[in-house]
């Protein structure tokens, strides 16, 4: 059952662009929403996360936006360089239960 | 530091054969272990996660088992491989009762069924 629809399944742009990744959700149980940053052979990493409490959460380049009433959040790359290309999944959990859910993930290509 | 472990890294099994992946986590004690799928255009597919020793829940129907023999060790196994569990296998942990504590990867497993 896919409960986190994230979109678009591919992106690419161009060096210093800021490419947008969106996620919606359907469960209202959900409280804490990461996304994941995967490089080509490797397991996924956490890159950044939020909470519905607040609408937007910046660490460096990277920006999470958050719509509680729209159940939507997003990801933004400022400046984005070549380094970036990588897949990014978006996730979200409940806080008493040990399981997070993914999107399908965005391969994302910043172009140099 | 905390660590994870998984190999091997590739295999290459013919279909009905046997297969056991295995994943050790160090420098932590009672985590939560999960295996993950991931398939082309699919995702992350969560497959299996454990609380505790022989503590299983099986989020997918499939031709697949785990089992969790020691406090860091899960272990994902199939009788008989099919074509369809091709994919790129993934353990992870997390701080058991920690709210929200987030997915430590391994490197994954490539899993090609002939």
């Amino acid at each position: 059952q896919q409960q986190v629809k994230q979109s678009p399944q591919s992106l690419i742009v161009q060096k210093g662009g800021i490419p947008i990744i969106n996620c919606a959700y359907e469960n209202t149980a959900f409280d804490y929403f990461p996304w994941y940053q995967q490089f080509p052979g490797k397991g996924p990493a956490l890159l950044i996360a939020i909470r519905p409490d607040v609408s937007e959460k910046k660490e460096g380049r990277f920006t999470i936006s958050f719509n509680k009433s729209a159940k939507q959040f997003s990801l933004h790359i400022m400046d984005s360089q070549p380094g970036d290309s990588a897949t990014y999944f978006c996730a979200a959990s409940k806080n008493r239960d040990d399981k997070i859910i993914f999107g399908k993930g965005t391969r994302l290509h910043i172009l140099p | 530091s905390q660590t994870i472990h998984q190999w091997p890294a590739t295999l290459v099994q013919p279909v009905g054969s046997p297969l056991s992946l295995e994943c050790t986590v160090e420098g932590t004690s009672n985590p939560n272990l999960y295996w993950y799928r991931q398939a082309a255009g699919r995702g992350l597919q969560l497959l299996f996660y454990s609380v505790g020793i022989g503590q299983i829940s099986s989020e997918v129907p499939q031709n697949l088992s785990a089992s969790r023999p020691q406090d860091r060790q899960f272990i994902l196994s199939s009788k008989k491989l099919l074509l369809s569990d091709s994919g790129f296998y993934l353990c992870a942990w997390s701080v058991r009762g920690a709210r929200n504590s987030p997915l430590h990867f391994g490197n994954g497993t490539r899993l090609t069924v002939t």
